[in-house]
């Protein structure tokens, strides 16, 4: 079946703009994350969805990032007034949800460059 | 924060097993140990995970100590393929679901 997407898979954008990211899930899942990876690093955990609603959005770093899951599929991750600080890869995983934290499927990731 | 030690590289010979070391000396009696890796621009794989047993699936093996402060990763015979990142993740209580990836252990595959 159809793995976790997203697109678009590249982003350049200026300083100042705003951008929205998307993620579609595995179908069926209930359980969305976004992290977002820098250059040499590990995944950072950003926000956690179970269902329509944010369970814990603890890892968004300001209030400039914001996610949606209005119908409790696809997802958007939105970013105003973008700095070159938020250069990176951010990835959407899904899962089947649970208490234990069920294997989680990773998409491709978009890449955002801020100039 | 990560709760894992990993060592930042490794090398292995094609065909031969790797042992892929994970310390984690702070986990507690509910937490499950996750291995995941990440091959160049792709997003992260699950691998296998384990609570206290010895785990196994088609892919690797995971050998958790007795006291559960580490744990080793297995690919019993490594190929091109398996050249990655490879994160030792502990999953913290009371957090939800999200995983805490630190910067991994990047394993060579050499031929």
């Amino acid at each position: 079946g159809a793995g976790v997407s997203q697109t678009p898979s590249n982003k350049v954008t200026e300083k100042g703009k705003y951008v929205e990211l998307r993620c579609d899930p595995i179908s069926g899942h209930t359980a969305l994350y976004w992290y977002r990876q820098s250059l040499g690093q590990g995944p950072e955990f950003l926000i956690y969805f179970q269902g329509t609603g944010a369970a814990d959005d603890s890892g968004l770093p300001n209030d400039r990032f914001f996610a949606v899951r209005p119908e409790g599929s696809v997802s958007t991750l939105k970013i105003q007034r973008t700095e070159r600080g938020d250069s990176a890869v951010y990835l959407c995983a899904s899962s089947l949800g649970g208490p234990r934290g069920d294997e989680q499927f990773f998409g491709p990731g978009t890449r955002l460059t801020v100039l | 924060d990560a709760k894992t030690t990993q060592p930042t590289s490794m090398d292995c010979a094609e065909g031969r097993a790797a042992n892929l070391p994970c310390n984690h000396s702070t986990i507690s009696g509910n937490e499950y140990v996750y291995w995941y890796r990440q091959i160049h621009s792709q997003g992260p794989q699950y691998i296998i995970h384990g609570l206290k047993n010895n785990e196994t699936n088609e892919m690797a093996s995971l050998i958790i100590t007795e006291d559960r402060k580490s744990s080793t990763l297995i690919l019993p015979h490594a190929t091109l393929r398996d050249t990655a990142v490879y994160y030792c993740i502990v999953r913290p209580p009371n957090t939800g679901n999200q995983f805490y990836f630190g910067t991994g252990t990047s394993l060579t595959v050499i031929p």
